[in-house]
């Protein structure tokens, strides 16, 4: 079964909003955990590494201040995306590590249109 | 930096025939590499790894070898299925860099009956 969950799986949403990502780890305590972002037809971008009880790490080119990271306990870790636009439309993927080895589980993914 | 290359896509087979998508890699270090697939509007899926050189992973009929010589993870699958439909992604990992993964572009494929 699935071991990574994201809510919602799919959000329309208006220009200027703010928008929350939900991603928990089922079955593991993740102190660790990855927020990705795919545009259609192409492959995953590593956006930022979240870490339980610290700052997110974000990767060169990510606005940190746009894409909120909030990793406040071992199953759950949050991304906002504050003051959408149309080019923020993506889908969201997160992941965990699986335990001590260098695999990840994802989840399924979360599908946001802002128009 | 470290990088994965993929052939481009899509690729088109017919059903039961063989394929390959290839894979190749740079990297500083002892990655880890990997083979994810992507169905329709879905999460990624692990569909096989390999550790370390001479490595062999397999999975549902697919098959790829850790190549350090020639720094490849070919991914083999000796008769497809309609449903093995799918976007493949090759990755790697450096598990001394915490674990991220670099991914190469992906691959579509497409099986016909």
């Amino acid at each position: 079964g699935a071991v990574v969950s994201q809510h919602p799986s799919r959000v329309i949403c208006k220009s200027g909003t703010s928008v929350k990502i939900e991603c928990r780890s089922l079955d593991f305590q993740a102190t660790t955990m990855f927020w990705y972002r795919q545009f259609p037809k192409q492959s995953l971008m590593l956006m930022a590494t979240s870490n339980e009880g610290s700052k997110a790490t974000y990767e060169q080119g990510v606005e940190k201040d746009k894409f909120l990271i909030n990793h406040a306990s071992l199953t759950l870790s949050t991304l906002t995306v504050t003051s959408a636009h149309p080019e923020d439309s993506s889908f969201y993927i997160c992941s965990r590590l699986a335990g001590v080895t260098d695999t990840q589980y994802f989840g399924p993914g979360t599908r946001l249109t802002v128009l | 930096g470290d990088s994965v290359t993929q052939m481009e896509g899509p690729v088109t087979l017919s059903e039961e025939a063989f394929l390959t998508i290839n894979c190749t890699y740079t990297a500083t270090g002892y990655p880890s590499l990997f083979w994810y697939v992507q169905y329709p509007g879905e999460g990624l899926q692990l569909l096989l790894k390999a550790t370390k050189a001479d490595d062999k992973g397999s999975n549902k009929g697919f098959e790829a070898t850790y190549r350090k010589e020639t720094t490849s993870f070919h991914l083999e699958k000796g008769s497809v299925q309609v449903s093995d439909s799918a976007v493949y992604f090759c990755a790697l990992s450096d598990y001394n860099q915490g674990g991220k993964l670099i991914f190469g572009q992906g691959t579509e494929l497409s099986v016909k009956p």
